[in-house]
């Protein structure tokens, strides 16, 4: 039972262009989300995240967008760069559970 | 930001060995630290939480006596995979939340375990 599900495993990008990441979840009582970024043999590291009580948060070129009728979020990477090349992998938690649920990953491809 | 360290990044042992795999966070305490695994071309699936002092929590389907965890101080987290067998081989991953911050964990680099 996938309650994170990224349905998009891989994804190629022009270096320059928009990437766009997407996610959905099942469990309407997420109630934060995350992004990560992760390189072969390495651990994720944290992009940037969203409470539901918001629709979008930005950090510099990556953007979060959250659609909590659709269970939907996606991440906005603008311009994308070659070292944007990685997995990527959204999560999501209950408050006060601090457990992460993961979905099962995208791989970007950014294109020179 | 917040460092967590793996210790080793790589093992390979024979089957029926037991194998401890250690999780520091070097510059922050963690009352809480978390175990994850992941398969080839999967999610990273959440193993069981650690806190510091207590038993740990154990996800569904995983086995406690066969991955026994040890959370012995606010800066270390050990799990040691007993009797391991051809099909634990995995990447192992920990994460540990900082104490006092709710909703941000920082991920070890991760170990990569072989069972012959």
């Amino acid at each position: 039972d996938q309650q994170v599900k990224q349905n998009s495993p891989s994804l190629s990008v022009q270096e320059g262009r928009i990437s766009i990441l997407n996610c959905d979840y099942t469990n309407s009582m997420f109630d934060y989300f995350l992004w990560y970024k992760k390189y072969p043999a390495e651990g994720p590291t944290f992009l940037i995240s969203i409470s539901s009580i918001k629709d979008k948060n930005e950090d510099g070129r990556f953007t979060v967008f959250l659609n909590k009728s659709a269970k939907h979020l996606s991440l906005h990477i603008v311009p994308s760069q070659p070292g944007d090349s990685a997995v990527y992998f959204c999560a999501a938690s209950f408050s006060g559970t601090y457990k992460y649920i993961f979905g099962t990953g995208t791989r970007l491809k950014v294109l020179a | 930001g917040a460092v967590v360290s793996q210790h080793p990044s790589r093992v390979i042992c024979k089957s029926g060995t037991s194998v401890k795999i250690e999780c520091r966070s070097l510059d922050f305490q963690a009352t809480t630290m978390f175990w994850y695994r992941q398969f080839p071309k999967q999610s990273l699936m959440l193993m069981a939480t650690s806190n510091e002092g207590s038993k740990a929590t154990y996800e569904q389907g995983v086995e406690k006596d066969k991955f026994l965890i040890n959370h012995a101080s606010l800066t270390l987290s050990t799990l040691t995979v007993t009797s391991a067998h051809p099909e634990d081989s995995s990447f192992y991953i920990c994460s540990a939340r900082e104490t006092g911050v709710v909703n941000e964990q920082f991920f070890g680099p991760g170990t990569r375990l072989t069972v012959l």
